[in-house]
């Protein structure tokens, strides 16, 4: 069966600090690959998918980036963390049909 | 643009009763709607996925229906427990540019013992 896999739990870090947040996914091969943030009391916002390796697609202009150096792991990036880089992001993979998600990092930039 | 509602936005019955979620979404070019569960700190688990052809699914006291006609997806849920106690959203997969989903704000559901 398919398990993806996605860590930290819990981050906090300060302002003008980088950030890797990294995901791997078991059990399936050529999987699409997606980055979510969940901003407090907001919904979810798409960051970044991916339907191969090197192959990235950004939605929103913002201070993150993504990469995927391997089939299975898709890594969330960032130079210099801003405050309202904070939230809650998800990790999760299809193959155009069910998405299924991690279990999240709660990023607090202070 | 392909906008996805859900109403109420927050929902709380006694434990017991039958109830209803509501998705409704503007383009009815959708390939498939899926339901999700997220409880407070965690990430979404899929509760049902229905397919463009289909008309609804179940999956023990759930049960979707899609209507795309008429761009509405309910999600049914029978003797609530306060177990069922969650955030729920709805997200639909687009025909063109179907890598993507687009949730809905998603109903914060209460079951009261």
């Amino acid at each position: 069966s398919q398990t993806i896999h996605q860590w930290p739990a819990t981050l906090v870090q300060p302002v003008g600090s980088p950030l890797s947040l990294e995901c791997t996914v078991e059990g399936t091969s050529n999987p699409n690959l997606y980055w979510y943030r969940q901003a407090a009391g907001r919904g979810l916002q798409l960051l970044f998918y991916s339907v191969g390796i090197g192959q990235i697609s950004s939605e929103v202009p913002q201070n993150l980036s993504a990469s995927r150096p391997q089939d299975r792991q898709f890594i969330l990036s960032s130079k210099k963390l801003l405050l309202s880089d904070s939230g809650f992001y998800l990790c999760a993979w299809s193959h155009f049909r069910e998405l299924f998600f991690g279990s999240g990092t709660q990023l607090s930039v202070l | 643009k392909q906008e996805v509602t859900q109403i109420p936005a927050a929902l709380s019955v006694p434990e017991g009763e039958n109830l209803v979620l509501n998705c409704s979404f503007t383009d009815s070019a959708i390939y498939n709607l899926q339901w999700f569960r997220q409880d407070p700190g965690k990430g979404l688990t899929s509760l049902l996925l229905i397919q463009s052809s289909q008309r609804e699914q179940t999956s023990g006291r759930l049960n979707a229906s899609l209507d795309k006609s008429s761009g509405r997806s309910t999600l049914y849920i029978a003797a609530s427990q306060p177990g069922d106690s969650a955030t729920y959203l709805c997200a639909v997969r687009r025909i063109q540019g179907a890598q993507k989903l687009v949730f809905g704000q998603g109903t914060r559901l209460t079951i009261n013992p």
